[in-house]
């Protein structure tokens, strides 16, 4: 089974501080993805990557951004966090043969509260 | 542009009762659609796609260009249904995935 692991499951951080979010994924897929889960809003995606050191701007990059240095590690950081950031973050990943599948797999999701 | 819509937040029907999640989209190539679901406490994964016409759960859905639209329909309602239901278009040349903004689906008995 492919696994995608999120470090935190809940984190509660303080307006201005700086946020790591980690995804690990043991299936060697190419592409990592950040979206954000809000209600109402549904999947909203921040950041991706195609490959190591690649990334690209998602819908509402904003506020964050992200580091692929190793293929299996996608990271999503919020310089200077603030209140509206406040949400579930999912990480996912897929093979590079995404367009005959379109199968993301996802992470159990991280909740950020920021006070 | 590029966008997916759901219009019910949510959709209560009883058990055994047919069911029909509503997705529409925009999109100006060739569309590639899904539908994913979120079990209570689980992970978000892939339900159905269309292009490979398959019956998932009890659950269809059939792409109908004319009316830009890809409704998950199933004929009889089970309480294990119960879910949030996202449908989702392929977009960015094939290498991401844009979600509607849901549907909680809530099978009474």
């Amino acid at each position: 089974d492919v696994k995608v692991t999120q470090s935190s499951r809940y984190l509660v951080k303080r307006t201005g501080e700086k946020v790591f979010l980690e995804c690990v994924q043991d299936m060697d897929h190419e592409n990592m993805f950040w979206y954000r889960q809000d209600p109402g809003l549904g999947l909203r995606l921040i950041y991706f990557s195609y490959d190591v050191k690649m990334k690209e701007k998602g819908d509402i990059p904003e506020g964050y951004s992200v580091s692929r240095e190793k293929k299996e590690r996608f990271s999503l950081i919020l310089e200077s966090a603030s209140t509206n950031q406040t949400s579930m973050y999912l990480c996912a990943s897929s093979d590079s043969g995404m367009l005959d599948t379109g199968e993301l797999f996802f992470g159990e999701g991280s909740r950020l509260t920021v006070l | 542009a590029q966008r997916v819509t759901q219009p019910e937040k949510l959709l209560s029907v009883f058990k055994g009762a047919p069911v029909e999640l509503k997705c529409n989209y925009s999109y100006s190539g060739s569309p590639e659609l899904f539908w994913y679901v979120q079990y209570s406490r689980q992970r978000l994964q892939l339900l159905l796609r269309h292009i490979s016409r398959e019956s998932i759960k009890g659950f269809t859905a059939d792409l109908n260009k004319g009316e830009t639209s890809f409704h998950l329909k199933k004929p009889f309602a089970q309480e294990e249904d119960s879910a949030m239901y996202y449908c989702a278009l392929l977009t960015g040349g094939g290498n991401k995935l844009t979600f509607g903004t849901g549907t909680q689906l809530k099978v009474e008995l």
